[in-house]
Parts: structure tokens; sequence; C-alpha cells
């Protein structure tokens, strides 16, 4: 079973709007990821938040981690055209010894569509 | 130039015909993942391996066998046994497993059935 799910499923928005993508998980994460894909191509990794960090920013990203209520958030500002893509929160969660299982369970994205 | 290469871009196979897709890197990672995606579905994750000479199944593994003989080569089998192997094949790589490090895709390769 896949262990992220992302909210929404499609988002539509103008150029210059902000975009927020939800993710929630159900088990303990050592960490999550993000991804980008566009169509027909592999995934670009976008930013990665450890379990024991809150926020984490990288240009026009800004991902959020609540791990309380398991779940995490991708806030895109001023988004362009070019951000028109599909985005995959990845993670990667321990067993029940405690130990990573070392391998990224995705979920099934949220398209974003940007109009000029 | 380093990264990950998956061959072909695109693979037709005739049912009950085995196939195998190539992924190569050149980044030195230990780790290696084949994922499948169907449209407009997440990755699930086939095979995946840590280290030279060892691999693990992953979440959708019948049908499928894989080898990892050296470091930078990760090939997929599709054999006559998955019943439905069209889909879009993505290989990625990492430096260590994905506890504390992202992985790197290839461009995928598209299998249709004929």
């Amino acid at each position: 079973s896949q262990q992220g799910e992302e909210d929404p499923q499609a988002l539509s928005i103008q150029e210059g709007e902000n975009a927020t993508m939800n993710c929630s998980y159900k088990t303990s994460i050592n960490n999550l990821q993000w991804y980008r894909q566009n169509s027909g191509r592999g995934l670009v990794h976008l930013i990665l938040i450890r379990s024991n960090e809150r926020e984490k920013h990288s240009g026009r990203l800004r991902v959020t981690l609540d791990t309380s209520k398991k779940s995490s958030s991708l806030l895109i500002t001023a988004s362009r055209a070019a951000d028109t893509a599909s985005y995959f929160c990845a993670t990667d969660f321990y067993n029940a010894g405690g130990t990573s299982y070392g391998k990224l369970t995705f979920g099934q994205g949220t398209i974003l569509t940007v109009h000029p | 130039d380093g990264g990950i290469t998956q061959s072909p871009k695109y693979l037709f196979r005739k049912e009950g015909q085995n196939v195998t897709l190539s992924c190569e890197q050149n980044l030195n990672h230990d780790a290696m993942y084949w994922y499948r995606q169907d449209p407009g579905q997440g990755l699930r994750l086939i095979y995946y391996s840590q280290i030279v000479n060892d691999f693990q199944k992953g979440d959708i593994a019948e049908g499928y066998s894989v080898s990892r003989e050296k470091k930078e080569s990760f090939p997929l089998t599709v054999t006559s046994a998955q019943k439905n192997p069209t889909a879009f094949y993505l290989c990625a790589s990492s430096i260590e497993n994905t506890g504390n490090t992202e992985a790197f895709f290839g461009q995928g390769t598209r299998l249709t059935v004929v």
C-alpha cells in the first residue's frame, strides 16, 4: 500500500499565484521528500525534510512537516507556467524494529497546471 | 556527465515474451531501484538493491526479475508471468539507501504489449 497520499489530486492556478500541495502518511518516517515529474519524464528531486525538522526552504519552495499530524505541505510561491508538472511526496519510513527500510514509498501525486 | 541512463526509451513486447530493461549509472551509487508507473498513478516499487550482489523485492515483484552483478548496472526483466506489463518503468539510484539521501531518476522506459 502507498504510504503517502497527496491532496489535491489536481490543482489549476494562474501565473503569479501560490500553489499548495499536501501529503499525508501513515507510519513513522525517517524523512519525507518531494519530487517533480514533467509529463513522460523521470522524477527530479526538489527537497528532503527530516523527521526532526519542521520547515525547509529552497528558492520559491517551502516545505513544512508536522509529524504529530503525519502530514507535509509543499508551497510554490509566485508560480510560473514552467512549474506545470506532477508533484509527488515520498517517504522513507521505519520498520517495527526502528530502522529505516531504505526505500522510498511514493504517493499518487498532485497534477499542477499553471496558466500563463 | 554523471547520471543514470535507461534504455530503450520505448519497448514493444509480444504476448509471452520476456524483455529486459537496462539501467546504468555512473554516479558511484550503492543503491538502485526499479519503479513502475501506471497512467495517473504514483510510483510502485518493484525491486531494490542496496549493494552489489544483493537485492530485495518491493511491493509488486511478481512477474519481474533483476540482477545486480555490477555496481553501475541493475537490469530489470519483465517476464511472461507479468500479466499486465504495459507501463512506464523508472530506474533510480542513491548514494546509500534513501534514509538520508535523495534518489536520482532515469528518463524512463515505456513498455507496451502488442
